[in-house]
């Protein structure tokens, strides 16, 4: 189970938009419509914020979109503010009813 | 609103068995899954297993042959063992509540667990 590939870092400004991706193969993020996002704050417990693929929670703000083309996903965030300063996973459902992270993106606002 | 509330030992040495239990506060077990995820210290999250209310188990591979999860739904409790731990078991253990697709959509406070002899 190799995590998925997402970017180490991003950076943007207050009001732009970035996208971070989410590189699998067919066997996970292309396979299935099950990849999920996740905003981990340093020190706080990662809270979800896109699901199967394109769906926010309640609560979530529509600053948040979530796309997948072929074996990448990929998460948006528009209107960038300071307190979108965090981590950033993806995960994908796999076969046999298992479940891979990515490694993770750190975005920083500048 | 569902809350998840969890223990257990947090210094162990190696070769000793992980144990940990997680409460759930405010909902059933049925229609969830109810997974553990760990993350060690400045890396990535690690799905390790989880668990349904009739106790069907799905595992992370690479930790199956320690592991060991089970539901105790009588005290809306699910725990975690994880045998013959290393150093590399070192991280935070999260609990989580899975909604279909495994999106985690509450989450425990983390227990941090540290291996060191």
């Amino acid at each position: 189970q190799s995590a998925l590939t997402q970017p180490a870092s991003v950076s943007g400004s207050p009001g732009q938009s970035i996208t971070i991706s989410c590189t699998g193969t067919s066997s996970d993020v292309g396979g299935y419509n099950y990849v999920s996002w996740y905003q981990q704050h340093p020190g706080k417990a990662p809270k979800l914020i896109i699901y199967e693929v394109t769906n926010r929670p309640s609560g979530v703000s529509n600053r948040f979109s979530g796309s997948k083309s072929g074996n990448t996903a990929s998460l948006t965030i528009s209107g960038l503010q300071a307190e979108d300063e965090a981590d950033y996973y993806c995960s994908s459902y796999i076969s046999s009813s298992t479940l891979v992270f990515g490694g993770g993106t750190k975005l920083t606002v500048l | 609103q569902v809350q998840l509330q969890q223990w257990g030992a947090g210094l162990l040495k190696p070769s000793e068995t992980l144990s940990l239990t997680c409460a759930m506060f405010a909902e059933s077990f049925s229609g969830y899954y109810w997974s553990w995820i760990r993350q060690p210290p400045g890396k990535g999250l690690e799905w390790i297993g989880e668990i349904n209310h009739s106790g069907t188990t799905n595992s992370n591979s690479s930790l199956k042959s320690r592991l060991t999860i089970s539901l105790d739904t009588s005290n809306t409790q699910f725990s975690l063992k994880l045998s013959s731990v290393t150093a590399a078991d070192t991280a935070i253990y999260y609990c989580a509540r899975g909604r279909g697709g495994f999106a985690f959509d509450v989450w425990g406070q983390g227990t941090t667990v540290r291996v060191s002899s």
